[in-house]
């Protein structure tokens, strides 16, 4: 059974950083894209970021260039948001999935992350 | 932009199909996906490559693409598909992924 694990969630204060991890597990990691998808209170979906099986190619929305970093390890199974430069706007619940195609096929059941002073 | 278009809300009666569109410059180019997302969960995959039904999810669910317009149908509407619909696709190169706005369901 394929089971995505979200952690790390908190509250931080504006400027902080929080890491996101995703364990994976009842699939062969290795093979599958993965993303990050946020969902603020009361609001739509919102892909953050996504990258490739190896690791090599990542791309992010543009709202959390330079300040999120997405990466996994596929020894560990494991996928990671580094989050730097925390703002308000970026409180959500964030979702690990893992792509099928363009799409996601399964998905964690989320993390909270409160931005607030 | 590539952006992805749906309407805010649709109502429908029990029994009746429920038909949720979604527009964008990119779908005759790129593939659409459909989520349910009910309140408090997490998002479920309906359909996927435009019309593709993954294992589990039943017939009543289907997907059609004309255009620049996907549409998700559910036929034989029950309460309980009152949720958030969301279509989700990608922008002209594939790289960056993008979500419509969501259609709450509502049953009447």
């Amino acid at each position: 059974e394929v089971q995505l694990v979200e952690s790390g969630g908190g509250l931080v204060q504006p400027g902080g950083s929080l890491r996101l991890s995703c364990a994976a597990s009842g699939f062969t990691f290795s093979n599958y894209l993965m993303m990050w998808v946020r969902q603020a209170p009361g609001k739509g979906l919102e892909w953050v970021a996504n990258i490739k099986q190896d690791g090599g190619e990542k791309f992010s929305v543009d709202s959390v260039k330079g300040r999120f970093t997405i990466s996994r390890d596929n020894a560990k199974n494991s996928l990671f948001l580094q989050m730097n430069s925390l703002r308000v706007e970026d409180t959500a619940v964030y979702y690990c999935a893992r792509q099928l195609g363009r799409g996601a096929d399964y998905w964690g059941h989320g993390t909270l992350v409160t931005v607030s002073s | 932009s590539d952006e992805l278009t749906q309407p805010p809300s649709v109502s429908v009666s029990p029994g009746q199909t429920a038909r949720i569109t979604c527009s964008g410059d990119a779908l005759p180019i790129q593939y659409a996906f459909w989520y349910r997302q009910k309140s408090g969960q997490a998002p479920v995959l309906l359909i996927y490559k435009d019309t593709e039904r993954p294992s589990g999810i039943p017939e009543r669910f289907s997907g059609s693409s004309s255009g620049t317009t996907v549409a998700l149908a559910i036929s034989g509407v029950q309460a309980e598909d009152e949720a958030d619909y969301y279509c989700q696709s990608t922008d002209r190169s594939g790289d960056y992924v993008i979500f419509g706005g969501g259609t709450k369901l509502s049953v009447l």
